[in-house]
């Protein structure tokens, strides 16, 4: 069975601090491709990174980045200088190739306090 | 370019009903996914339709089907509505290219309620 993992369903940081979500997954494929998704209280689900699975090096995009481990099927997203705007749902998914359906976790909510 | 539209945004039904959902995708993407959102939980795929033909499908009853039209337009159908079947539906569009590199634009939402 594929599944995504998130534990933390809770997450609060304060304005400019730091914060990473958690994220692990189980599948038996070698080619797949790994996303974070942030779905604020307006609902629409905006990607925030992405990550191929046969790439070693980590994806970042400005205050985004994440930490892909592949042996151990971990794939947490740090979120720097965190700011208001930043407050949302958080969804890890993956990507079997060559299917295009995503599975998604069941979410990290997340607070950024002033 | 405008972006992924849904309507209606709400929507109540009773059971046994049936209901159409409605997707415009961003225009020129040849691929339309349907995901179900339950309260607290994340999305499950539905199916896809890529060039209006249905390329792949999720673990969801038969009752559940769809339609994709040549203007990037379409439709999610549920017959016999349940209880369970209440929960966002959730469309998204992607230029299919090469798979997995498509990057997938969600739509707003439609919330069904089935009382």
């Amino acid at each position: 069975a594929q599944t995504v993992t998130q534990s933390q369903p809770e997450m609060s940081v304060q304005e400019a601090e730091t914060v990473t979500l958690s994220c692990t997954y189980d599948t038996s494929e070698n080619n797949y491709y790994l996303f974070w998704y942030k779905q604020p209280p307006s609902r629409q689900m905006i990607l925030v990174i992405r990550q191929e699975a046969y790439k070693q090096q980590n994806a970042t995009e400005n205050r985004f980045s994440v930490n892909f481990q592949k042996a151990a099927k971990s794939f947490s997203l740090k979120i720097s200088d965190s700011q208001l705007g930043d407050t949302a749902m958080y969804f890890c998914a993956f990507m079997i190739e060559p299917t295009d359906k995503l599975i998604f976790g069941t979410g990290t909510r997340l607070q950024v306090f002033p | 370019e405008t972006g992924v539209t849904q309507s209606p945004t709400h929507l109540i039904k009773t059971r046994g009903q049936q209901v159409t959902l409605r997707c415009s995708s961003q225009s020129g993407h040849n691929t339309v996914s349907w995901y179900q959102q339950a309260l607290g939980q994340g999305p499950q795929f539905i199916f896809q339709y890529y060039r209006e033909e249905e390329n792949g499908r999720g673990n969801f009853p038969p009752r559940f089907s769809g339609l994709q039209f040549p203007n990037y337009s379409s439709e999610l159908n549920v017959n016999a509505l349940e209880l369970d079947d209440s929960a966002l539906y959730l469309c998204a569009s992607s230029l299919r290219e090469l798979p997995g590199l498509n990057e997938q634009f969600f739509g707003p939402g439609t919330r069904l309620t089935v009382l």
